[in-house]
């Protein structure tokens, strides 16, 4: 099975700030890699596919990045409604996995 | 609209049997492969397994495997998920999301359902 480990857990940030959350395969998964948004009591909502593709209707402060084992998820600009909880997927084969979240505070 | 939409939340004792719902409606429910997530409380999100509705070619998670069925009904366009013999750590809300995309086997979920709490306690 492929183990996806986002890093950090928790991260504190500010409106405006640049924030950059990671995501590493324990093995290769291509470009295979999607981001999600979790607020709560809500379902997920994509953000990004294909490791950088943004989904359509997501703002451009959003972007992805990486290939192979190492990806990233960046906001450039935080804004009050981003404050949630991001997961990564890999989806290279039929077994899926999600990395463990990164809960975004507000500082 | 596109769009996945689960049955209400259920509170089963352990070892009763359950079959939630996930219909779909505004594509072509045939063509695009269905998933199940769970999200156990203040927990991440864990894949369960897959369904193509057109064949019903179905992919568990390992630790799902045997643990639970996974089927889709073409008639009602709907999928379903379902226990033989829940048991406390069942617990959990469970979301049915679809494929990106119908043209491959592995995709990124971009419509999700509202989600199902399922609450197991004696």
């Amino acid at each position: 099975d492929i183990q996806m480990t986002q890093s950090p857990s928790t991260l504190s940030a500010s409106v405006g700030d640049r924030v950059t959350i990671t995501c590493r395969a324990s093995q290769s998964i291509g470009s295979w890699l999607a981001w999600y948004q979790q607020k709560p009591g809500k379902a997920p909502s994509l953000l990004i596919y294909k490791g950088s593709i943004l989904q359509s209707g997501v703002p451009s402060r959003f972007s992805g990045s990486g290939a192979g084992t190492e990806f990233t998820l960046t906001i450039s600009s935080l804004q009050p409604e981003d404050f949630a909880t991001y997961y990564c997927q890999q989806y290279k084969s039929h077994l899926y996995s999600f990395g463990q979240g990164t809960k975004l505070e507000i500082k | 609209e596109v769009q996945l939409v689960q049955s209400g939340a259920e509170v089963k004792k352990p070892g009763e049997s359950l079959k939630i719902s996930c219909k779909g409606s505004g594509y072509s429910f045939d063509s695009y492969w269905i998933g199940w997530v769970r999200q156990m409380p203040g927990k991440g999100l864990e894949w369960m397994g897959i369904i193509y509705p057109g064949d019903a070619d179905t992919r568990y998670s390992p630790s799902c495997q045997g643990q639970v069925i996974i089927s889709a009904d073409r008639s009602t366009n709907t999928a379903y998920l379902q226990w033989s013999g829940l048991k406390a750590a069942d617990t959990a809300i469970y979301y049915c999301a679809r494929h990106l995309d119908s043209s491959g086997p592995y995709d990124a979920f971009d419509i999700w359902g509202q989600g199902t709490m399922v609450t197991v306690s004696s």
